[in-house]
């Protein structure tokens, strides 16, 4: 059983679009994340929600925006998107209090 | 603000080698720190995690140190295989966040 998912795995897409990437997690915890690598394969937070409430916001413009319909999903919306928007970008989910972050797979977001 | 320095930025050994990763954060006020390991197009997989109270973690052939108030943590992989090639993070957390390094990428020779 997949712990950590994201649908889709890769996301093929024009300037000036919109897109999102989804994320659900099994393992019952409660704060979910955001990050994105870039092609110098730097991870970044973006994002962090704990119980549906969003805790960090880095500096991520606000063509960005993260939404938690529950505990167990942190969807990405993407406003019209831009090329440096192309990177991999990675959910990941943890509870509180054993730190421990597990990891999805990677949505490869490529805007042409 | 954190900042985190994974050296060498690359490294290649033959099969059987001991592995030595290196990895620098500038703020030791960290609550854990934590390795990964990441294989291409894929996602990170969590080896050890280190609390800010403990001096190292041990897994099968891995071990890794932590020096908080040097702000350094050495992460050793013992009788390298082929199968240790990746790349391998090393992430601190602070608050609510991880900050990463640029990560280690090591290819082990058969």
């Amino acid at each position: 059983d997949t712990a950590v998912s994201q649908t889709p795995k890769y996301l093929v897409t024009q300037m000036g679009n919109d897109k999102s990437i989804k994320c659900e997690q099994n393992l019952g915890h409660d704060t979910m994340y955001w990050y994105k690598q870039d092609s110098k394969k730097f991870l970044k937070i973006m994002f962090s929600y704990n119980n549906k409430e969003l805790i960090i916001n880095e500096t991520v413009p606000n063509r960005f925006s993260p939404k938690s319909p529950d505990k167990a999903h942190l969807n990405l919306h993407i406003n019209s998107l831009e090329l440096g928007d192309s990177a991999v970008y990675f959910c990941a989910s943890s509870q509180e209090g054993t730190h421990t972050q597990y990891f999805g797979p990677g949505t490869r977001l490529t805007v042409l | 603000k954190q900042e985190v320095t994974q050296i060498p930025a690359a490294l290649s050994v033959p099969e059987g080698e001991n592995l030595v990763l290196n990895c620098s954060f500038t703020d030791s006020a960290i609550y854990n720190l934590q390795w990964f390991r990441q294989d291409p197009g894929k996602g990170l997989t969590s080896l050890l995690l280190i609390q800010s109270s403990q001096r190292e973690q041990t897994s099968g052939r891995l071990n890794a140190s932590l020096d908080k108030s040097s702000g350094r943590s050495t992460l050793y992989i013992a009788a390298s295989q082929p199968g240790d090639s990746a790349t391998y993070l090393c992430a601190v957390k602070d608050d609510y966040k991880l900050s990463f390094g640029a990560g280690t990428t090591v290819t082990v020779r058969a």
